[in-house]
């Protein structure tokens, strides 16, 4: 089926590692974004991309780096992993709706714990 | 600013209706949406409406939408078990630098059997 895979599901990290969040789509979508979900503090967005060699920062990019080689492609890449990027992942694949961008598929997301 | 608020937690008997709440900040909005999380599942986008509109139903789903008092409704008509989930209300300030979805915090429905 068509949609948004995201890889690992889950991972742990030491402080200080670095380490490199996959996302795909195969809907041919020009926008992906990358957001964090944290308890009580709903979705932010963390980087986004409006088609391929576009990348731009959204509410919380700090920390966090990501490219956009191909239309498919958008991972995401944690620098030097810190107790505050403990949170769950989502890549979203957007589509257009009267010209606004509207987040339509979520990967499955990943619960990512930096001990 | 751009706020969206909601309230956390809302219980329902199966088959009741179920009605969640949220609040927006930015008048300017043009497109307010709807998502449904599953546990351990990302969102599910389940409906849109556009600002010029009052209301929007699909199926067992109906928004409503208060411009004036910048107030969105989602009404879950004949609530099933299977609609246990947070839920999760998102606005879309007009096209511009960031373009960029606002998400509420997310309301979790719990529907007793």
């Amino acid at each position: 089926n068509a949609g948004v895979t995201q890889t690992p599901k889950f991972q742990v990290l030491k402080t200080g590692q670095s380490m490199t969040l996959q996302c795909a789509q195969d809907m041919n979508h020009e926008y992906m974004s990358w957001y964090r979900q944290d308890p009580g503090m709903g979705l932010r967005l963390i980087h986004y991309s409006v088609g391929a060699g576009i990348t731009d920062q959204g509410e919380v990019p700090n920390g966090y780096n990501v490219s956009r080689s191909t239309t498919e492609d958008f991972p995401l890449r944690l620098l030097s992993a810190a107790p505050s990027q403990t949170s769950v992942y989502f890549c979203a694949s957007s589509y257009s709706i009267g010209g606004h961008r509207t987040e339509a598929f979520f990967g499955q997301g990943t619960r990512l714990t930096v001990v | 600013g751009e706020d969206v608020e909601q309230s956390l937690f809302l219980s329902v008997r199966e088959g009741d209706s179920s009605v969640i709440n949220c609040t927006y900040t930015d008048s300017s909005s043009t497109y307010l949406y709807w998502y449904k999380q599953e546990p351990g599942a990302g969102l599910q986008l389940l409906t849109y409406i556009f600002s010029n509109m009052d209301m929007k139903q699909d199926q067992r789903l109906t928004v409503l939408l208060n411009k004036k008092d910048k107030h969105l409704s989602l009404r879950i008509a004949d609530t099933q078990t299977g609609d246990s989930a947070i839920y999760f209300c998102a606005e879309s300030p007009p096209v511009g630098a960031t373009n960029k979805l606002i998400f509420g915090t997310g309301t979790l429905l719990a529907v007793q059997p």
